[in-house]
């Protein structure tokens, strides 16, 4: 079992549509992120969270430690939402420096 | 403002050739630096890490090694590729002052191995 579980794999919805992915981890974590890549590949970090929740415009992500469980949620989307929404933990690797473990992504699609 | 650059942007390379990718970050001191691979049909896998100059963790055995020669320039490499290198290599730098702080992802390498 991966210690990172997104779901869905692929999420197609029409413009204006309220979109929720989730992320579900297995191992004690420091941070989780939201990371948005594009299809050229290139990686933008949207969030960290280590808990509650946080808003960037459209975007908003929750996280609850207790459950192991943490869901990014896109307001009002738009097609240039149109990415691969990816969630990383970070573990305490004992050096002080937090490498990531990342989930496979959710490919998402937004028609006009 | 910092900056970190990856390079070559892409690179097609025969088996059992050598491999050099470079990572610099520019506008920091003492960064937390890493490798990801992010191989096709899979997600991002971390390679590498590192705290310091010499300083050096892998996370997964493989054929492929890193380098950090000066505070801000990391360094992946082969001696001899294999096909199942083929991939997306990303580097990434952190502030690495608390457990907590954002990892900021360079534009990646293309790798395919034939």
């Amino acid at each position: 079992k991966n210690e990172v579980e997104q779901s869905p794999q692929n999420l197609t919805a029409q413009e204006g549509e309220f979109i929720t992915i989730n992320c579900s981890y297995s191992v004690g974590i420091s941070a989780l992120h939201w990371l948005q890549q594009h299809p050229g590949g290139g990686i933008v970090s949207l969030f960290m969270l280590s808990s509650g929740k946080k808003k960037h415009g459209r975007l908003i992500a929750t996280i609850n430690i207790q459950e192991k469980h943490s869901s990014l949620h896109i307001t009002a989307s738009h097609p240039r939402d149109s990415a691969v929404y990816i969630c990383a933990v970070g573990k305490y690797s004992g050096g002080g420096a937090d490498g990531l473990t990342f989930g496979k992504g959710t490919h998402l699609i937004i028609q006009p | 403002s910092q900056t970190i650059h990856q390079w070559p942007a892409t690179l097609v390379q025969p088996v059992g050739s050598p491999l050099s990718l470079e990572c610099t970050v520019e506008g920091t001191s003492n960064p937390n630096l890493y490798w990801y691979r992010q191989a096709a049909g899979r997600g991002l896998q971390l390679l590498f890490y590192s705290v310091g100059i010499g300083q050096i963790s892998s996370e997964v055995p493989q054929n492929l090694s890193a380098s950090r020669p000066q505070d801000r320039q990391f360094i992946l490499s082969s001696k001899k590729l294999l096909l199942s290198d083929s991939g997306f290599y990303l580097c990434a730098w952190s502030a690495g002052l608390s457990r907590t702080d954002t990892q900021y992802f360079g534009p990646g390498t293309r790798l395919t191995v034939l």
